[in-house]
């Protein structure tokens, strides 16, 4: 089946600092990738996506890169602020029936000032 | 524009109580979905629905119940709650063939205790 795999968490950084969080997949076919934010108290939100191999997805500063080959769509983002602080959800959709998507594990991201 | 919202927001039962979460949504979108957020085990898909009077079990469904009468809602049900149900719940929505381009709109979360 479709899983994926996000690397654990929590990550602690200082502000401006590079961020780095990985995610790679398993899947059939070829899935749409997509990174979710959700700050303290509230639902996710939608950080960015990609759609096909060697897509480049990027909002807010952060971007991702659709890695066919490595099966992986790691978020980065060249510094971080303090705002950055939630928990980053990687997902999947696997455009089949209701297009469900699969949700990584999360990584909960605190940055200090 | 409420998007989707969930109601309540917050809930303590009982174990053997029963309850129905409300997820309702203003933007006509077909696909609606129900997961739950445990800490270290991301989101799990209890059950979804792809259209007005379906529903479909997901990964997680036993212990749940869901109803999907009008498209703008769709609701959860726990007949007997138990203390392994305490967990954040999420109703999410999208339009048909959207969801490969453009994911879903969450709700904010229902955090349900049960003690």
């Amino acid at each position: 089946g479709n899983s994926v795999t996000q690397m654990e968490g929590p990550v602690t950084l200082s502000e401006e600092a590079f961020l780095t969080i990985n995610c790679t997949y398993t899947a059939t076919g070829y899935p749409s990738l997509f990174w979710y934010v959700q700050y303290p108290g509230e639902g996710l939100q939608l950080l960015l996506k990609a759609t096909k191999a060697d897509d480049k997805g990027s909002n807010k500063g952060f971007e991702a890169t659709y890695r066919k080959e490595t099966t992986s769509f790691h978020l980065e983002k060249g510094s971080v602020q303090v705002s950055d602080s939630a928990v980053y959800f990687c997902a999947l959709s696997d455009r089949s029936g209701a297009q469900k998507l699969v949700f990584g594990q999360g990584t909960r991201l605190t940055i200090n000032p | 524009n409420a998007g989707v919202t969930q109601t309540p927001k917050f809930r303590v039962l009982k174990t053997g109580q029963s309850m129905t979460l409300l997820c309702a949504q203003d933007m006509n979108h077909e696909y609606m979905y129900w997961y739950r957020q445990d800490p270290g085990m991301g989101l799990r898909l209890i059950h979804y629905s792809v259209g007005e009077g379906t529903t479909a079990k997901g990964e997680v469904p036993d212990g749940y119940n869901v109803s999907r009468l009008k498209k703008q809602n769709f609701l959860l049900g726990l007949e007997s709650a138990a203390p392994s149900q305490t967990s954040v719940y999420f109703c999410a929505s999208s339009y048909e063939a959207a969801v490969t381009n453009y994911g879903y709109t969450f709700g904010s979360g229902t955090r349900l205790t049960v003690v």
